[in-house]
């Protein structure tokens, strides 16, 4: 069945430091990939997603490109604040179906100032 | 727009009772999914109506679970006789489709079930 790897967690990290968190993923067909972001006492939101190869998410700073020969959506930021402090999901859907996400286990960030 | 709307988000009880957690979606969204999470995971898919068309069940949700979307507007996700087990973050989405068959999902903030 369809699944996603995610990197294992926690990560910290100093203000404006670079950030990567890997997620890969297997998946029947060609899955839509996403990165969903969930702050302290908020529920989770959408931060990017891309739906075929070689597409490039981005928002708020953060990028992720859509990689099929590595099955690969590495999540990056070239300078992280303190606000980013919260746990990033990876997640993928198989689109024109019911559109379920599958979600990695999380890893939680958190940014020393 | 409220986004989604979930109740109660907290509930405690004690084992063998049963519970009740209504979402109340996007009103334009006809997609609503639950989810469940639990400390450490990510969130498990439970199913998935399209308008009021249960359309999807996943294996983890057992005879004692009952989901309902009468109207195809809130939904009701139910648990009978709790276990300790059943302890987690029931989550709730809504979605409509877009063009590119992707729709985003919006998420409530869950209602935390404690069995005591």
């Amino acid at each position: 069945g369809d699944s996603v790897t995610q990197m294992e967690g926690p990560v910290t990290l100093s203000e404006e430091a670079f950030l990567t968190i890997n997620c890969t993923y297997t998946a029947t067909g060609y899955p839509s990939l996403f990165w969903y972001v969930q702050y302290p006492g908020e529920g989770l939101q959408l931060l990017l997603k891309a739906t075929k190869a070689d597409d490039k998410g981005s928002n708020k700073g953060f990028e992720a490109t859509y990689r099929k020969e590595t099955t690969s959506f590495h999540l990056e930021k070239g300078s992280v604040q303190v606000s980013d402090s919260a746990v990033y999901f990876c997640a993928l859907s198989v689109p024109f179906g019911n559109e379920k996400l599958t979600f990695g286990t999380g890893t939680r960030l958190t940014i020393i100032p | 727009d409220t986004g989604v709307s979930q109740n109660p988000r907290h509930k405690i009880t004690k084992r063998g009772q049963n519970v009740t957690f209504r979402c109340d979606p996007i009103s334009e969204h006809n997609r609503l999914y639950w989810y469940r999470q639990t400390l450490g995971q990510g969130p498990e898919f439970l199913t998935y109506f399209q308008n009021e068309a249960q359309l999807e069940k996943s294996r983890l949700l057992s005879d004692r679970f009952s989901a309902e979307r009468p109207k195809g507007s809130f939904s009701t996700l139910e648990i009978q006789r709790t276990e300790q087990g059943d302890s987690a973050m029931y989550l709730c989405a809504s979605s409509s489709r877009d063009r590119e068959g992707t729709g985003e999902l919006f998420f409530g903030e869950g209602s935390r079930l404690t069995v005591l």
